[in-house]
């Protein structure tokens, strides 16, 4: 149980250019989502937390007019790079978590963005 | 930023051995937990020990945690090749369960 799945798995796509990644927990309702990003050989960083419903939480230093988050329902949220640039390029990574267990969080596998 | 620091960052060993990393972190937590990411892919939790346990054990794994010094170790025991990965611990915010990563471990067991 408790799979979370991303969307694609990877996308190339050109500079200037807007990619909508997606996130969805597949067997369970997650009332808070997280994004992440990695960049090679780093570590993760998060970016921003969203709870369903409502705006999503951004870190210091994440341009939410960049990356917009959605969280429209209990199993799905999304992450849109807009007017991604080659610097954008990295490992993003999201994750769910239970209603009233959120000490644990579940994480998708990854989307991999290329921006050329 | 609460995000914490690993060493060593690298660390090469021989099967059979075991292996040793740390996790240094800043501010106060309810639970730090450690994952596994092979390259490229995503993470696979490992085990969480929550900020009033002092030592845990999961198979082959043995996490301690000294809320004093504000470190935890992992250690793997009898390493083996498909051990392979870069291992991550992450501490939650007190009170705000969001969750920041150590910068990682990369580990290599050689055949």
């Amino acid at each position: 149980g408790a799979v979370v799945s991303q969307h694609p798995s990877w996308v190339i796509c050109k500079s200037g250019t807007s990619v909508k990644i997606e996130c969805r927990s597949l067997d369970f309702q997650a009332t808070t989502m997280f994004w992440y990003r990695q960049f090679p050989k780093q570590s993760l960083m998060l970016m921003a937390t969203s709870n369903e419903g409502s705006k999503a939480t951004y870190e210091q230093g994440v341009e939410k007019d960049k990356f917009l988050i959605n969280h429209a329902s209990l199993t799905l949220s999304t992450l849109t790079v807009t007017s991604a640039h080659p610097e954008d390029s990295s490992f993003y990574i999201c994750s769910a978590s239970l209603a009233g267990k959120s000490d644990t969080q579940y994480f998708g596998p990854g989307t991999r963005l290329t921006v050329l | 930023s609460q995000q914490g620091e690993e060493d060593p960052q690298a660390l090469s060993i021989q099967e059979g051995e075991n292996a040793t990393m740390n996790c240094s972190y800043k501010t106060s937590i309810n639970n730090l937990q450690w994952y596994r990411q092979n390259s490229g892919r995503g993470l696979v939790h490992l085990i969480l020990i929550r900020s009033n346990e002092r030592e845990k054990h999961s198979g082959r794994l043995r996490v301690t945690l000294d809320t004093s010094k504000k470190s935890s170790s992992l250690l793997i025991t009898a390493s083996r090749a498909a051990d392979t990965a870069s291992y991550f611990c992450a501490t939650d915010e007190d009170n705000f369960n969001k969750f920041y990563f150590g910068s990682g471990t990369k580990l290599n067991v050689k055949p």
